[in-house]
């Protein structure tokens, strides 16, 4: 149990169509990364948000969009969908003041159609 | 530039020992390392800063030669439980904090 939750689980969506996944960080984790993990490859970095504002970003497209709030929560949303949006994602959120501990929830998987 | 990983695959019986590799073509900050189980997320093992300091989780534990930009993970007396895919991240000097993914290496133990 990492103490990060994600919501949903799982979710169907229409070429087109805009998504929003959530993210649920422990207490004092100011920082926050998104990752997509297509079947059989690894996580590719998508963003990250420190206190709010984003602080880094990868090689994704600007209808990729996050947030951040204060209660440690994030959202990623995604518009435009594409078929090669279908993929695991997952949130990852670590403290800066502890380097040594990053921790990743469950992850939604998204399919579309 | 994803790091690459070798082997990419290895099967171990109980009780072997392995060593997975981790190789970038950059200056790296950091090495995280990873084992990620079939239809789960990602599970933290460890992080090395720059500096070849050695760390080590029960029975895993990681080097790290930033001269090289090469990290290793050594699996001593493998587990049934240590079967999965490891994925190394590096992170690269002024690349705040974003992390990219090697390219895996599957570890399957058996009895």
């Amino acid at each position: 149990e990492t103490g990060v939750t994600q919501s949903p689980t799982h979710l169907i969506k229409t070429r087109g169509q805009q998504v929003t996944l959530r993210c649920s960080s422990q207490s004092g984790h100011n920082t926050v990364s998104w990752y997509q993990q297509a079947l059989g490859q690894g996580p590719q970095f998508i963003f990250q948000y420190y206190r709010e504002e984003e602080n880094g970003r990868g090689n994704f497209p600007p209808r990729f969009s996050g947030l951040q709030f204060p209660n440690y929560s994030s959202e990623l949303n995604v518009n435009a969908l594409e078929l090669d949006d279908s993929a695991l994602y997952l949130c990852a959120s670590f403290s800066s003041l502890r380097l040594s501990e990053q921790y990743f929830g469950p992850g939604t998987r998204l399919t579309v159609t | 530039q994803q790091p690459v990983q070798s082997p990419q695959a290895v099967i171990l019986r109980e009780g072997e020992d392995a060593v997975i590799n981790c190789s970038s073509s950059k200056a790296l900050y950091s090495v995280h390392w990873y084992r990620q189980k079939h239809g789960e997320a990602p599970v933290f093992l460890m992080i090395l800063l720059k500096g070849g300091e050695q760390k080590g989780h029960e029975k895993i534990s990681a080097s790290f030669n930033e001269k090289k930009q090469q990290s290793s993970l050594y699996l001593t007396a493998s587990q049934l439980s240590y079967s999965g895919t490891y994925f190394c991240g590096t992170e690269i000097m002024g690349g705040y904090q974003k992390v990219t993914f090697g390219t895996g290496t599957k570890l399957q133990v058996i009895p």
